[in-house]
């Protein structure tokens, strides 16, 4: 198994441009959802998804979109980047939450807008 | 806001056991404590979890207080490959949402 696998590793944008960051998991896991990483800020949880169809916003959602047509994927997808979107994106992935276990991450997606 | 908080750095020697700890006094009862590490800008990588009882797995032990408000990550024999950032996290679920909320961590070094 791949485990979760994030496209690009590495991307710069211009203010305003567009992009989808990808994010695609080959556990048949229910559960898919986004994180970005700041300095001295953590991980915050950006939109988050409970199975295919199903979407619904994190607490810094803002500036960002997600949809969730098949179970594998969960891509994001920045429709007009700005500075403040400078930060690593992680995608995590797990079984529904009655199940307590554990969130598996990809490596990330680190990304800069000038 | 994280629930835990942890000392923000520690150092071990090679081959040592390395001892982590996490206070989380204002866990409720049904909420897990999750360890998750961070080695350099890496994704976090999944350590171990338990509720009350102890764990143990193959990357290491989880000793919970029996009040639960406070817990030992527990590397029995740390290498330096084991240098990173480790998160002590009590997971929040809210409507379906798994929200794993990062505090700042405990930033171990592994000395030779």
């Amino acid at each position: 198994n791949a485990g979760v696998t994030q496209t690009p590793k590495f991307q710069v944008l211009k203010t305003g441009q567009s992009m989808t960051l990808q994010c695609a998991q080959d556990m048949n896991h229910e559960y898919m959802s986004w994180y970005r990483q700041d300095p001295g800020m953590g991980l915050r949880l950006i939109h988050y998804s409970v199975g295919a169809g199903i979407t619904d916003q994190g607490e810094v959602p803002n500036g960002y979109n997600v949809s969730r047509s098949t179970t594998e994927d969960f891509p994001l997808r920045l429709l007009s980047a700005a500075p403040s979107q400078t930060s690593v994106y992680f995608c995590a992935s797990g079984r529904p939450s009655s199940y307590n276990s554990p969130l598996h991450f990809g490596n990330g997606t680190r990304l800069t807008v000038t | 806001d994280a629930k835990t908080t942890q000392p923000p750095s520690m150092d071990c020697a090679e081959g040592r056991a390395a001892n982590l700890p996490c206070n989380h006094s204002t866990i409720s009862g049904n909420e897990y404590v999750y360890w998750y590490r961070q080695i350099h800008s890496q994704g976090p990588q999944y350590i171990i979890h338990g509720l009350k009882n102890n764990e143990t797995n193959e990357m290491a032990s989880l000793i919970i207080t029996e009040d639960r408000k406070s817990s030992t990550l527990i590397l029995p024999h740390a290498t330096l490959r084991d240098t990173a950032v480790y998160y002590c996290i009590v997971r929040e679920d809210f409507q379906g949402a798994q929200k794993l909320v990062f505090g700042q961590g405990t930033r171990l070094t592994i000395n030779p």
